[in-house]
């Protein structure tokens, strides 16, 4: 069964600063996915990562993939409240009863000012 | 884009009943999977459809199932329903069956709730 491990599982933060959001598995896979999700909403996709070393950036975040240390990285830069959120990693993994997503359990994430 | 459609956005249900939840994958997707998300287990993989079969298939017993039409569009249903089956339900929307390189779209949920 494959594991995925986010860390921290809450992050209180103040404005302006930044941080660094961990997710580890288990099992070889080269396809990572960030979403967010506020309080009572669904998921949003935020990243896509399909390859070992990509890097995409979208305003204040950033997410990187290690294949080879199993390890997806989201960076947020200079916190702002809006980013207040709680945020999965997914990994892809196909056939399995788990199915094409695994998700961690996620991060929540307060900034405060 | 039209995006993912669930109905309904709430249920509320009473034990012992069952239910029946709709999904509209985006337009041209062929693939939707459904997750069940509780604060206890977080977000668990029900099922997957494309092309009107059921391609995998998560550890849930069988009080759930689910079936997709021609029109992609996919119902899951829930029979005997338990106090533990309160949970968002969400459907996850992508191009085609397995690995996805665009990402899986998810619509906005059902939250079911049962007293």
């Amino acid at each position: 069964e494959l594991k995925v491990e986010q860390n921290p599982l809450f992050l209180s933060m103040q404005e302006g600063k930044n941080y660094t959001i961990y997710c580890n598995y288990s099992t070889t896979s080269d396809r990572l996915y960030w979403y967010r999700q506020d309080p009572g909403k669904s998921l949003e996709s935020l990243f896509v990562l399909l390859s070992n070393g990509a890097v995409k950036q979208e305003g204040r975040l950033m997410a990187s993939l290690d294949t080879k240390a199993r390890l997806s990285t989201l960076h947020i830069t200079a916190a702002v409240h809006d980013l207040s959120a709680t945020y999965f990693c997914a990994v892809g993994y196909y056939g399995g009863s788990q199915g094409n997503l695994i998700f961690g359990k996620g991060t929540k994430l307060s900034v405060k000012p | 884009k039209a995006g993912v459609t669930q109905t309904p956005r709430y249920l509320i249900k009473t034990r012992g009943q069952q239910v029946t939840l709709s999904c509209s994958p985006i337009s041209g997707h062929r693939s939707v999977s459904w997750y069940q998300q509780t604060p206890g287990q977080g977000l668990q993989f029900l099922f997957e459809y494309f092309s009107e079969t059921q391609r995998n298939k998560g550890n849930f017993p069988g009080r759930f199932s689910g079936r997709q039409f021609s029109n992609s569009r996919s119902e899951m249903n829930v029979s005997t329903l338990e106090l533990g089956d309160s949970a968002l339900y969400l459907c996850a929307s992508s191009l085609r069956q397995g690995q996805s390189d665009y990402g899986y779209t998810f619509g906005s949920g059902t939250r079911l709730t049962v007293v």
